[in-house]
């Protein structure tokens, strides 16, 4: 599916470097979704944008940083990580309010942390 | 908040067979939706359950939003090598607010004997 694309797709940093994971919709959806995947647990939650506001931050530690430039482009902005960030970062995006159509996913940027 | 406990956590199966997982939670939702992601890739969306009672299909996969809207319900038939990989199950309470966020079962991986 192409519909929602993620960029780059797999990033090793070390705990120091900044780095901006990009993710991209052309379905014409006015929410995005930042998502975090580790294993053996839910996806978690990280943040939402709709009509490009930010209306959700699940607690999120401030090293990550998102951006909504428009309603079609999300980015999230990574500096100073730690090893336990290591993880499949996933972007999601939907239709909210009438029509609510459900979220359709990227194919996440697998990040590594040295 | 709200948690989804989807069963079983793995299975092994042979090729032909029927398979069939859930996913319980322990408050309402509006809308059921399941996701198949296999290695590499982003969950893909396989089918939406927006009615209490509603049973759908999509080719092999059936899939029922449970009458009391507490838990669903996702049946594949006559398994083939490329049903192989992870089924999340995710709720929805509705469309307004913040009721447009999903939450996760941990998903059902499933693998195929040789």
């Amino acid at each position: 599916e192409t519909g929602v694309t993620q960029t780059p797709r797999h990033l090793v940093m070390g705990m120091t470097n900044k780095k901006s994971l990009k993710c991209e919709q052309h379905l014409g959806h006015n929410a995005m979704y930042w998502y975090k995947q580790s294993a053996k647990k839910p996806l978690e939650l990280m943040f939402v944008y709709n009509f490009k506001e930010q209306t959700e931050n699940n607690s999120v530690p401030s090293r990550f940083s998102p951006e909504c430039p428009n309603s079609s482009h999300l980015f999230l902005h990574l500096h100073t990580l730690q090893p336990e960030d290591s993880a499949l970062y996933l972007c999601a995006s939907s239709q909210v309010g009438p029509g609510n159509q459900p979220q359709h996913f990227g194919d996440g940027t697998r990040l590594s942390i040295l | 908040g709200q948690q989804l406990n989807q069963s079983p956590q793995s299975m092994f199966i042979q090729e032909g067979e029927d398979v069939s997982m859930n996913c319980t939670s322990s408050s309402i939702f509006n809308t059921w939706l399941w996701y198949k992601q296999d290695p590499g890739e982003g969950p893909v969306l396989l089918i939406a359950l927006y009615k209490a009672g509603e049973l759908t299909s999509n080719g092999r996969l059936t899939a029922q939003f449970g009458i009391t809207r507490k838990d669903s319900f996702l049946n594949i038939s006559a398994s083939i090598p490329s049903d192989v990989g992870i089924y999340f199950c995710a709720g929805q309470l509705g469309s307004g607010g913040s009721n447009y966020k999903l939450t996760f079962g941990k998903g059902t991986l499933l693998t195929m004997n040789p």
